[in-house]
């Protein structure tokens, strides 16, 4: 089955850019994307369709997808930006959803 | 607005079958591309997808799971129904519904709080 790779942390001082990486085998061909999930709380949605944000996120988070990498780029990075953050695809092989292995992101 | 809230029991017992209700409003389960999912989260660890059902009733499950997994829906109810079988301690996790209106193969917009289910004697 279909693996995505994230890297388990990811450490930004605040005011400076955090890169999240996803990969997986040709991930550029398929539509990645990703979300937030802050302690405590449900995944929310954050960007979609490798490079779309979803309603109510900042200008700050984008995202893009070539080869074998997707990557989350966060801007200015504020402490509220703390949490988890999960790329996810869907295998058409297997016909199934699948799941990075989640990032945390400190903010230092 | 879109909600969904899982309801189900707090704990299991091991072999026991686990059954979950997401129930939702907001949305209907008879419009085209519309779906539900579940998605878990054992504790301190990562999403695990499990399963979806799709507005014209296609299923899609994990497939290391299929056997123990289904998944149905009541439209009328809005309701959609996660049933796994044979509960062992490791199922133990937070369980999610959060759906899609853009088709089976689309990211997830609209989630639950979750529901945490334990399984132990």
């Amino acid at each position: 089955s279909y693996v995505l790779t994230q890297p388990p942390s990811v450490s930004v001082a605040p005011g400076q850019t955090a890169r999240i990486a996803c990969g997986g085998n040709n991930i550029g061909s398929k539509s990645v994307h990703w979300y937030q999930q802050k302690a405590g709380q449900a995944p929310v949605l954050a960007v979609f369709d490798d490079t779309r944000r979803h309603a109510g996120i900042p200008q700050r988070f984008s995202g893009s997808n070539s080869g074998n990498t997707a990557t989350l780029t966060i801007s200015r990075v504020e402490v509220g930006d703390e949490a988890d953050y999960y790329c996810q695809v869907w295998d058409n092989i297997s016909d199934e959803c699948v799941f990075g292995g989640g990032t945390k992101l400190t903010v230092l | 607005q879109v909600t969904l809230r899982e309801s189900g029991p707090a704990l299991v017992k091991p072999t026991q079958t686990l059954t979950l209700t997401c129930s939702f409003s907001g949305f209907s389960l008879r419009t085209e591309d519309m779906c539900v999912t579940w998605v878990r989260q054992p504790p301190g660890r990562a999403l695990e997808w499990l399963a979806l059902i799709s507005w014209d009733d296609d299923k899609y499950y994990k497939t290391s799971l299929r056997t123990r997994l289904t998944i149905s829906k009541d439209t009328s109810k809005h309701q959609v129904v996660l049933t796994m079988a044979n509960m062992d301690p490791a199922d133990t996790a937070t369980y999610y519904c959060a759906r899609t209106q853009d088709g089976s193969e689309s990211h997830y917009r609209d989630w639950g709080q979750g529901i945490l289910v334990t399984v132990s004697s």
